[in-house]
């Protein structure tokens, strides 16, 4: 399978507890995002890299998340003193430089 | 943040109809994407769009980038079970659909039998 991996594809927590997620993109792609979507609504965007640089982070939603590319190639997420409200999909992109954007399987957090 | 406004929210039709859903922005987009969710797994792209006016085919999808860049509309012809789920529209400020996305808030999609 040559597509955008995601691991864990489920993950439970305590509230308290800190998450790490991690992403492959397609092996070409050198551009990767990070999504969140909850449910109901479509996934809302966190931040994106191209190789290792990470050019948007505004869109994280606080500081207890943080995200890393060292590499160029996987990606981590990772969510500090997790939060009710942080359950939710996490969902990975990658593209190649001008091309669109494919998603990976997501992974599903609850926080409980 | 921002979500794009997609009509209508939900679908019941019989397989065999013809589908057509809509998305409107407040904002330009130079590129519009159309992505199908089944539950439980990430979008699927469908159909990109790069240019104003731009009319594309995939299969029975039928894709249309509005004139003024801030809609898109998206048709399915003669549809059976597997197009059930989730269809979302996603808004690029990019010409290459390679910057972060605006997603709409789907368009969900049950063939009744």
């Amino acid at each position: 399978d040559t597509g955008v991996s995601q691991d864990p594809r489920h993950k439970i927590t305590k509230r308290g507890q800190n998450v790490t997620f991690r992403c492959d993109p397609i092996s070409e792609h050198n551009r990767l995002y990070w999504y969140r979507q909850t449910l109901g609504q479509g996934p809302e965007f966190l931040t994106y890299f191209q190789n290792e640089a990470q050019l948007e982070k505004s869109r994280l939603l606080s500081d207890r998340f943080s995200a890393e590319r060292p590499k160029g190639s996987f990606s981590t997420l990772e969510i500090q003193r997790t939060e009710q409200g942080d359950s939710a999909m996490y969902l990975c992109a990658s593209s190649f430089s001008t091309y669109e954007q494919y998603f990976g399987p997501g992974t599903r957090l609850t926080v409980t | 943040g921002q979500q794009l406004n997609q009509s209508p929210q939900s679908m019941f039709i019989q397989e065999g109809e013809d589908v057509s859903m809509n998305c409107t922005s407040s904002s330009i987009f130079n590129t519009w994407l159309w992505y199908k969710q089944d539950p439980g797994e990430g979008p699927v792209l469908l159909i990109a769009l790069y240019k104003a006016g731009e009319l594309t085919s995939n299969g029975r999808l039928t894709a249309q980038f509005g004139i003024t860049r801030k809609d898109s509309f998206l048709n399915i012809s003669a549809s059976i079970p597997s197009d059930v789920g989730i269809y979302f529209c996603a808004g690029s400020i990019s010409n290459f659909g390679n910057e972060k996305l605006t997603f709409g808030t789907g368009t969900r999609l049950t063939i009744i039998p």
